[in-house]
C-alpha cells in the first residue's frame, strides 16, 4: 500500500520560500509511470493543483504559479519536493502530496496533507 | 484554464435518499472527468474517473455519467458516512481544474 507524507515548516515568512518535502514509502517512487503532484486548499476553498513531477525530472506547473514554483525529485530517498518562493498571506493553505496516475491525472494516493501558515 | 462549475453548492439530505451533484465544464472534455469525497481535516478520497469508472474498493451506490461539458455524481441511498464534500476535477488540459466543491449535509 502506497503511502505519502508531507513534511516541512508550519510556519513561513512573508517573502520568503515555502518548502515542502513528501516521503513516499510502500513503493518505490521510480516504479509504474507515475507523476507526483502537489495540491493546496485555503482553508474553508477549494483544492487548486499546483504542479507535477515524473522521475525523469519532467515537471508541469499551474501558469498561475509557475513563476514561483519549483518541484523536484530524489529517487534515492524515494522523495519529492516543493519550492514556492516570495510567499504571501494568499499562500495560506493545506498542502497536500498526490501520486498522479499515468495517463489520467487522476490522484488515487494522497497524503494527509500539511498547514502552511504565511505570517511574520 | 478550464472552468468546473458544480451544482449546488451545498444541500441538505436525509440517509437513504437518492442524490445527485452536477458538474460543468467551461468547454468539452470528453470524459477526462474524476470525482473526490472530502472529509473535515482529511485528504480527497478518489471515488470515480473516466465519468463513469468506479475506484476500486468505492461503494456501488456511488455512480458517475456523464461526457462532453455536462456530468453528474449520483448517491442511490445515503449513508451517514456520505455526508462529506465531494469535488469534480478535469484532466483533459494539463493544467488540472477542480469544482469549487459541494458540501452533502445531513437533514
Amino acid at each position: 500500500q502506497v503511502q505519502l507524507q508531507e513534511s516541512g515548516p508550519g510556519l513561513v515568512k512573508p517573502s520568503q520560500t515555502l518548502s515542502l518535502t513528501c516521503t513516499v514509502s510502500g513503493g518505490s517512487i521510480s516504479s509504474g509511470s507515475y507523476y507526483w503532484s502537489w495540491i493546496r486548499q485555503p482553508a474553508g476553498k477549494g483544492l487548486e493543483w499546483i504542479g507535477r513531477i515524473y522521475t525523469s525530472g519532467s515537471t508541469n506547473y499551474n501558469p498561475s504559479l509557475k513563476s514561483r514554483v519549483t518541484i523536484s525529485v530524489d529517487t534515492s530517498k524515494n522523495q519529492f519536493s516543493l519550492k514556492l518562493s516570495s510567499v504571501t498571506a494568499a499562500d495560506t493553505a493545506v498542502y497536500y502530496c498526490a501520486r498522479d496516475r499515468p495517463v489520467a491525472s487522476i490522484f488515487d494516493y494522497w497524503g494527509q496533507g500539511t498547514l502552511v501558515t504565511v505570517s511574520s | 484554464a478550464i472552468r468546473m462549475t458544480q451544482s449546488p453548492s451545498s444541500f441538505s439530505a436525509s440517509t437513504g435518499d437518492r442524490v445527485t451533484i452536477t458538474c460543468r465544464a467551461s468547454q468539452g472534455i470528453s470524459s477526462y472527468l474524476a470525482w473526490y469525497q472530502q472529509k473535515p481535516g482529511k485528504a480527497p478520497k478518489l471515488l470515480i474517473y473516466a465519468a463513469s469508472t468506479l475506484q476500486s474498493g468505492v461503494p456501488s451506490r456511488f455512480s458517475g455519467s456523464g461526457s462532453g461539458t455536462d456530468f453528474t455524481l449520483t448517491i442511490s441511498c445515503l449513508q451517514s458516512e456520505d455526508f462529506a464534500t465531494y469535488y469534480c476535477q478535469q484532466y483533459y488540459s494539463y493544467l488540472i481544474t477542480f469544482g469549487q466543491g459541494t458540501r452533502l449535509e445531513i437533514k
